[in-house]
């Protein structure tokens, strides 16, 4: 199947701080892909859906201004949390579709926020 | 409302057979998916069903019955590597993934 890579797989950082997480698409060109956060034992609740060229969709209650993401190319989508705080902690994944039969995810990054 | 309903936890025996359930309301259908979530990592694809009937693939098979928005997903010959989490994902009119909370499969010796 399609690959999806996602770095870092794991990050700490400083309360007030800002990480960027990378997610790109190594076999195929990906015009859409979907960021996700799951927090323990929850499912996967979709953040924003990134469309190369265009402003993100972001879903109701996700912050837009805290969570950047950019979809510059079609193989490459970046997720920054700005201003990181504990409550930020969580698993980030992002997942893009080749078609739409299936759908592919990076590896995830484990964020805490100390 | 959308809703996706799956069992929280099961637990089985290696060896034997389980059959996760799934039960779906979404706005329009374009497909259920089934995927594989191990502590710690991200969900790894199983199985897509849009189609009724069921689907087999090596110990895994799917099963869909669109008038009933039903799916189940049955493993066979279990194996001790099989203890994840099971997701049951249904695709709405608008190609959005609408996730369930998940299966905790427990596999026992």
């Amino acid at each position: 199947g399609a690959v999806v890579s996602q770095h870092p797989s794991w990050v700490i950082c400083k309360s007030g701080t800002s990480v960027k997480i990378e997610c790109r698409s190594l076999d195929f060109q990906a015009t859409t892909m979907f960021w996700y956060r799951q927090f323990p034992k929850q499912s996967l609740m979709l953040m924003a859906t990134s469309n190369e060229g265009s402003k993100a969709t972001y879903e109701q209650g996700v912050e837009k201004d805290k969570f950047l993401i950019n979809h510059a190319s079609l193989t490459l989508s970046t997720l920054t949390v700005t201003s990181a705080h504990p409550e930020d902690s969580s698993f980030y994944i992002c997942s893009a579709r080749d078609r739409v039969t299936e759908a592919f995810f990076g590896q995830g990054t484990r964020l805490t926020v100390v | 409302g959308q809703n996706i309903d799956q069992p929280t936890e099961m637990t089985a025996t290696e060896g034997a057979i389980v059959q996760i359930n799934c039960t779906y309301q979404t706005s329009g259908f374009n497909g259920l998916f089934w995927y594989q979530q191990h502590a710690g990592e991200a969900p790894t694809f199983l199985s897509y069903n849009v189609l009724d009937g069921l689907e087999e693939k090596g110990r895994f098979s799917s099963f869909l019955s669109r008038s009933k928005g039903y799916s189940y997903l049955l493993l066979k010959e279990l194996q001790m590597k099989d203890s994840a989490s099971y997701l049951c994902a249904s695709m709405d009119s608008n190609y959005q993934l609408i996730w369930g909370a998940g299966t905790k499969l427990i596999i026992k010796p």
